[in-house]
């Protein structure tokens, strides 16, 4: 069964350090998302990319938030200075039409 | 007021029993609407879609009321393996709008 895959599974960072995290979205899929979940908390939206461009972006992804589509494969996530309150599980999704979203297992993002 | 609203529970029910529960969503304009699943510390997996008419999936049945604004979702003969957080989903223009999550507890 095709799946989602983020690496790495557990990143422990510094705070003001930046991080990517990485996603390898279906392939037959066209749009991808970004959602975090803070311990304990809602799953939240920050951000949807389709046809190589952000399509819409939470209030969340400020800009110390970038996404990218280097290649044909990957989709990523950089946060250029982390804060303590960046801590979350991250989720990378994708879908094929735009309706439900298919999700990764998730990057435990820890920043010390 | 919260996008879409779910008591967090925990229902408890016993093995075989049904149990069902809601959730609100606030904007009128709410395009698509679903029930993931999540598991605890794991990635939300999508159980169903719900439909204006109604939908059926075994033993999960989900309904959509666009007039009053909530979907609900029953289960039926609860298994142990249905323990698990039932997350309500709606997709509003490019996004999906995630519940805060019902927790379920199937006893033996």
């Amino acid at each position: 069964e095709p799946e989602v895959t983020q690496t790495p599974s557990h990143q422990v960072t510094q705070m003001g350090q930046e991080v990517i995290l990485r996603c390898v979205p279906i392939s037959n899929h066209l749009y991808f998302y970004w959602y975090r979940q803070i311990l304990g908390q809602k799953v939240e939206f920050l951000v949807s990319f389709y046809n190589n461009e952000i399509s819409e972006k939470s209030e969340i992804f400020d800009d110390q938030f970038s996404v990218e589509r280097p290649d044909g494969s990957n989709f990523t996530l950089k946060i250029r200075s982390t804060k303590l309150e960046d801590s979350a599980m991250y989720f990378c999704a994708s879908s094929v039409d735009g309706q439900w979203a298919f999700f990764g297992q998730g990057t435990r993002l820890t920043v010390v | 007021r919260k996008e879409v609203e779910q008591d967090p529970g925990p229902f408890n029910v016993p093995e075989g029993a049904t149990v069902a529960f809601n959730c609100t969503y606030s904007n009128s304009a709410s395009q698509s609407f679903f029930w993931y699943r999540q598991d605890c510390r794991k990635e939300p997996k999508l159980l169903m879609s719900v439909y204006s008419s109604g939908n059926e999936d075994g033993r999960f049945t989900a309904q959509l009321n666009r007039a009053s604004q909530y979907i609900s979702l029953l289960i039926r003969d609860s298994k142990l393996s249905d323990s698990a957080t039932y997350l309500c989903v709606v997709k509003l223009w490019g996004k999906l709008q995630f519940g805060a999550g019902t927790q379920v507890v199937v006893t033996p």
